[in-house]
């Protein structure tokens, strides 16, 4: 069974540009979390989606964002780029949209602003 | 706001000794626990977890854990590492009240196991 996926490895962008990740689920997951894991915060939750709608996001500005389509993969975009933004981004999907589902996590995504 | 500590930062054993990684809970509600490894070049991936019944759950590769609510802890043991368990150890945590699925998760603890 293929685990979560992450698209692209490495991304290097600069202040103020635009970045875009993008997550493939377990096959069969619907519902699909974005993490940062930075550098000395550790690893903060981002958005929630589930069956295509934003269930929950965390304690992040407007400009960070996302999707999630029919297929169930997922999109994280965020805007207006700030050097802080840079950590490794993880994906996770679960099963089912219950509390007791455990998440399974993706290789992720280190984006790097300069 | 949900919080989750983990004591230590940094361990160092030798092989064969026994390992135990303490994680406190903030929230006192019902809460659904979890023990993440991430070992050296791989992604996280799941230990154990513990949602309710015996508070002494067993996980993958010889690891335990105990719930002790009247604490807010769950804390991670192994009673002989092996150096291949040199891993990051990062113990999780959800709750209704917390924002459901959203895991919390505590800074890690960076094991490393000498030969």
């Amino acid at each position: 069974e293929a685990g979560v996926t992450q698209s692209p490895t490495h991304l290097i962008k600069t202040r103020g540009q635009q970045a875009t990740l993008r997550c493939s689920p377990i096959s069969g997951h619907t519902s699909v979390y974005w993490y940062q894991q930075a550098l000395g915060l550790g690893l903060q939750f981002l958005l929630w989606y589930d069956e295509g709608e934003e269930r929950n996001r965390g304690n992040f500005p407007p400009r960070f964002s996302g999707r999630q389509f029919p297929n169930y993969s997922s999109e994280l975009n965020v805007n207006a780029l700030e050097l802080e933004d840079s950590a490794l981004y993880l994906c996770a999907s679960s099963l089912g949209s219950g509390g007791t589902d455990t998440q399974y996590f993706g290789p992720g995504t280190r984006l790097t602003v300069l | 706001a949900q919080s989750v500590s983990q004591h230590n930062h940094h361990v160092i054993l030798s092989e064969a000794a026994s390992l135990e990684l303490g994680c406190n809970y903030s929230y006192g509600g019902t809460v659904n626990l979890f023990w993440y490894v991430q070992y050296p070049g791989q992604h996280l991936q799941l230990l154990l977890k513990y949602f309710s019944g015996d508070p002494l759950v067993k996980g993958i590769k010889g690891f335990e854990a105990e719930f002790i609510k009247s604490k807010f802890s769950f804390n991670l043991r192994k009673p002989s590492v092996q150096w291949s368990d040199t891993a990051e150890y990062f113990c999780a945590v959800n709750s209704a009240r917390g924002g459901g699925n959203k895991l919390t998760f505590g800074t890690g603890t960076q094991l490393k196991v000498e030969l």
